[in-house]
């Protein structure tokens, strides 16, 4: 079955500019999580929506970041003004249900790299 | 603060071979310990999870033991193969949504 969905795979862009990375999650999940993974390094937990909404915004590293999700699925993650430091792999996962014993499954990411 | 510490950060073993990955955590309120594999260029994959009511899990050649006063849990591979050349994470949750990772640990299974 389709499984979590992220898109690009892979986005080079210059120092500076606006960068959009998209997830589908699995059908039925209504939780979903936005991770960053830097070369070598664990998940950096980012944030969580339950449906629409997003109760735990506290992973965010800067205000210029910022993510919203529409219809309960598609979610979108956007870096304003990227800085070089935001290169690194930006992993989406999803979930049945937001309680801690659901597995999440991830995509395969969206690997960034700032010029 | 760390909130789960993972160790060893790389791991070499012989096919054949028994890998031990050890994690602790700060919280005594977490309530979901998964671990997760990742290969190159893929995303981390669900290899096996256990709650604190059990002490220990097995599935196929993957044990999980958990030892809640020491607040530590481990991921036994047995008869490691090549193919098991991967990252493992462990992780904890509480109920509530947030997971808490620790740093990987890179494994190489030498033929």
């Amino acid at each position: 079955g389709a499984g979590v969905s992220q898109s690009p795979s892979n986005k080079v862009t210059e120092k500076g500019k606006d960068v959009e990375l998209r997830c589908d999650p699995i059908s039925g999940h209504t939780a979903l999580y936005w991770y960053r993974q830097s070369l070598g390094q664990g998940l950096e937990f980012l944030i969580y929506f339950q449906g629409n909404s997003a109760p735990d915004k506290s992973g965010l590293p800067s205000d210029r970041f910022s993510a919203e999700r529409t219809g309960g699925s598609v979610s979108t993650l956007t870096i304003q003004r990227t800085q070089q430091e935001d290169s690194a792999v930006y992993l989406c996962a999803s979930s049945l249900a937001g309680t801690g014993n659901q597995p999440q499954h991830f995509g395969d990411g969206t690997r960034l790299s700032i010029l | 603060q760390q909130q789960v510490k993972q160790s060893p950060q790389s791991l070499i073993v012989q096919k054949g071979g028994i890998s031990i990955i050890n994690c602790a955590y700060e919280n005594t309120a977490f309530d979901y310990f998964p671990w997760y594999q990742q290969f190159p260029g893929k995303g981390p994959a669900l290899l096996i999870a256990i709650r604190p009511d059990v002490s220990e899990k097995k599935e196929g050649r993957f044990t999980i033991s958990f030892n809640k006063s020491a607040k530590q849990f481990s991921l036994h591979i047995m008869d490691s193969q090549p193919g098991d050349s991967a990252t493992y994470f462990c992780a904890a949750s509480l109920t509530g949504n947030q997971f808490y990772f620790g740093t990987g640990t890179s494994l190489t299974v030498i033929p």
